[in-house]
């Protein structure tokens, strides 16, 4: 089945720091999603990209998703101890259906 | 507006019993997606429904069953648990189910543990 392959799995960084992952996949993917999720609670929507090479921003975070549709990134800058938690891609694979493809996740900790 | 709610938080069962969990969407959302997410396996789609219809199903026994009702709430069952059952069960809603222009928000899981 269709795969999202999400990289790194971990990040150990200290506060003020950029951070950048990304996301690939062998298939091509109509829409990508980054979600956060903390411990306790369900993901929570970041970003939403709809086309190919659209390039989105929410505050400190911004994504783009790839010109190919197989692959898309998340920076987030300036790191802060809140932004601690795990960070997932998701993409749809067919229009009109609500399958949600995940990521494998990548946890982000923060030294203050 | 009140965000995607489930009931109950954490449930605890053993091996061959059967569980429900329930799953209320936001106000105005017809569509709901029901997601397991284990450590190893990470999170994988069971199945959505959208008017009280399963419209798309993930690769999952058919001990995983849900149900819609008319005002969109959703439940889901499992029967015959079994240890590997164990995990988080998010459900996610979204207003009409369109993955062009929907997005999915998410509950905080229902976390079971099968004992």
């Amino acid at each position: 089945g269709q795969q999202l392959n999400q990289s790194p799995q971990s990040m150990f960084i200290q506060e003020g720091e950029d951070v950048s992952m990304n996301c690939t996949s062998s298939s091509i993917f109509n829409t990508w999603l980054w979600y956060k999720q903390e411990p306790g609670e369900g993901p929570v929507l970041l970003i939403a990209l709809y086309k190919a090479g659209e390039l989105t921003s929410n505050g400190r975070l911004t994504a783009q998703f790839g010109i190919t549709r197989k692959d898309s990134f998340l920076n987030i800058s300036a790191s802060i101890p809140s932004d601690v938690g795990i960070y997932f891609c998701a993409g749809y694979v067919h229009q009109g259906a609500q399958k949600l493809v995940f990521g494998q996740g990548t946890r982000l900790t923060i030294n203050p | 507006k009140a965000g995607v709610t489930q009931t109950p938080r954490y449930l605890i069962k053993t091996r061959g019993q059967q569980v429900t969990l329930s799953c209320s969407p936001i106000s105005g959302h017809r569509s709901v997606s029901w997601y397991q997410q284990t450590p190893g396996q990470g999170l994988q789609f069971l199945f959505e429904y959208f008017s009280e219809t399963q419209r798309n199903k993930g690769n999952f026994p058919g001990r995983f069953s849900g149900r819609q009702f008319s005002n969109s709430r959703s439940e889901m069952n499992v029967s015959t648990l079994e240890l590997g059952d164990s995990a988080l069960y998010l459900c996610a809603s979204s207003p009409m189910g369109q993955a062009s222009t929907d997005t999915q928000y998410f509950g905080p899981g229902t976390r079971l543990t099968v004992l």
